[in-house]
């Protein structure tokens, strides 16, 4: 089955700075892959997602990329804010798997004020 | 606020026992999917029903079971609880069967002493 693996696992950014958390997947077949900004307690939170049919999406301060042919993609936060503090997802699916999703391990981000 | 409900939001039981979580999907979602958060293992995906019928199964255990009501909403059914068991257990759903975007609910905390 799908593996997704995500790293770092703890990154602590300064306020202002910029994110990049990165994410491999094993199953070429996935096809859409999403991210999920989950606060202490709270439901994990769709914030941005890229199929597998664009290299790139951007949506304000967030970014992500995919390369289909490294099996890899990546969230790119800018500008960060104490707010943006939180433990992100990665994930991914396949049609053909009733698109379940395969989460990454979870990366915890501390922004510093 | 997702429009995904849940309850209960904490559940605390004894092992051996048996305990239902319920998940109502956002209005017009078809699809339903359930997973468990634990410290240990991260956020698994455990079944997914569509419709009423079940689509897709992942490491559920035997004796976890769920089901889909005619008006869409979900129960999962945890017996013969275990001390491992202890988790944050989440719905999501989307529009249809194979459609990406997941959408999650706030959870039950299930603690089993």
């Amino acid at each position: 089955g799908e593996n997704v693996e995500q790293h770092p696992s703890t990154l602590s950014v300064q306020e202002g700075d910029s994110a990049v958390i990165k994410c491999t997947y094993s199953d070429s077949a996935s096809n859409y892959f999403p991210w999920y900004k989950q606060e202490l307690g709270k439901r994990p939170q769709l914030i941005i997602d890229i199929r597998s049919n664009v290299g790139e999406k951007k949506d304000q301060r967030i970014a992500v990329t995919l390369n289909k042919t490294a099996k890899h993609f990546s969230l790119h936060i800018t500008e960060t804010q104490p707010e943006d503090s939180a433990v992100y997802f990665c994930a991914a699916s396949k049609k053909a798997a009733g698109n379940k999703l395969t989460f990454g391990g979870g990366t915890r981000v501390l922004v510093k004020p | 606020d997702s429009g995904v409900t849940q309850t209960p939001k904490h559940l605390i039981t004894a092992t051996g026992q048996r305990v239902t979580l319920r998940c109502s999907p956002r209005s017009g979602d078809l699809s339903v999917y359930w997973y468990q958060q634990s410290l240990d293992q991260g956020l698994q995906f455990l079944i997914q029903y569509y419709n009423g019928e079940e689509r897709a199964k992942g490491n559920i255990l035997e004796r976890f079971s769920a089901q889909q009501f005619p008006d869409l909403h979900s129960e999962l059914n945890l017996s013969s609880l275990e001390l491992g068991d202890s988790a944050l257990y989440f719905c999501a759903s989307s529009v249809a069967l194979l459609s990406d975007e997941q959408y999650f609910g706030p959870g039950t905390r299930l603690t089993v002493t």
